[in-house]
């Protein structure tokens, strides 16, 4: 089993409508990210959260909300989806105890709105 | 200017050839820097860390230069199993951490 998980793997979704993506870690870090990736642009932070009840915003946060009520969880909403939030979507975390160290993402959710 | 830069490719290689990349960035007050790798559709996964000294993983060697802001990352022998897109990843600590854009490796028998 994955040590990030991130359902739905794959979401096709109409223009307007809520969805929220979930992310959940067995390896008991503390940091966890969301990134979105386009071709040709690379991975961009949309959130990020250093502990449970923290949030913090990324480069491209507009049109996203996310929650952390569980160290292990952590929860990206887009309130109502446009067709250029068509991405896929990584979630990833990281241990801050072992300094500025390797990420680990889990396997994205293809998201398409249309 | 991106705040950090790669050649997207692709790179066209047949096995067993010599590739190198290179990645550059822009904030001087960077302090550690990786090359991750990305197969197609899959989540990107630490390839290695790059070290000041430069360092070397089997066929596989990062170096870093601070003078000229950039990292390049050496692949010996190449393998058809090289094949995948390679993103340079530059942090300047805490959460602010730049994902290159990718340069794509193909590796023909």
């Amino acid at each position: 089993d994955a040590d990030v998980t991130q359902t739905p793997r794959n979401r096709i979704t109409k223009t307007g409508k809520r969805i929220m993506l979930e992310c959940s870690q067995t390896k008991g870090h503390d940091r966890m990210y969301w990134y979105r990736q386009d071709p040709g642009l690379g991975l961009r932070l949309i959130y990020y959260s250093f502990d449970v009840k923290d949030i913090n915003k990324g480069e491209i946060s507009d049109g996203y909300s996310v929650s952390r009520q569980a160290q292990a969880k952590f929860s990206l909403s887009l309130e109502s989806a446009i067709p250029n939030q068509t991405a896929l979507y990584f979630c990833a975390t990281s241990d801050s105890s072992q300094g500025n160290t390797e990420a680990f993402f889990g396997q994205g959710t293809r998201l398409t709105v249309v | 200017r991106k705040e950090v830069e790669q050649d997207p490719g692709p790179f066209n290689v047949p096995e067993g050839a010599t590739v190198a990349f290179n990645c550059t960035y822009s904030n001087s007050a960077s302090q550690s820097f990786f090359w991750y790798r990305q197969d197609c559709r899959k989540e990107p996964k630490l390839l290695m860390s790059v070290y000041s000294s430069g360092n070397e993983d089997g066929r596989f060697t990062a170096q870093l230069n601070r003078a000229s802001q950039y990292i390049s990352l050496l692949i010996r022998d190449s393998k058809l199993s090289d094949s995948a897109t390679y993103l340079c990843v530059v942090s300047t600590g805490g959460f602010k951490t730049i994902f290159g854009a990718g340069t794509r490796l193909f590796v023909k028998a």
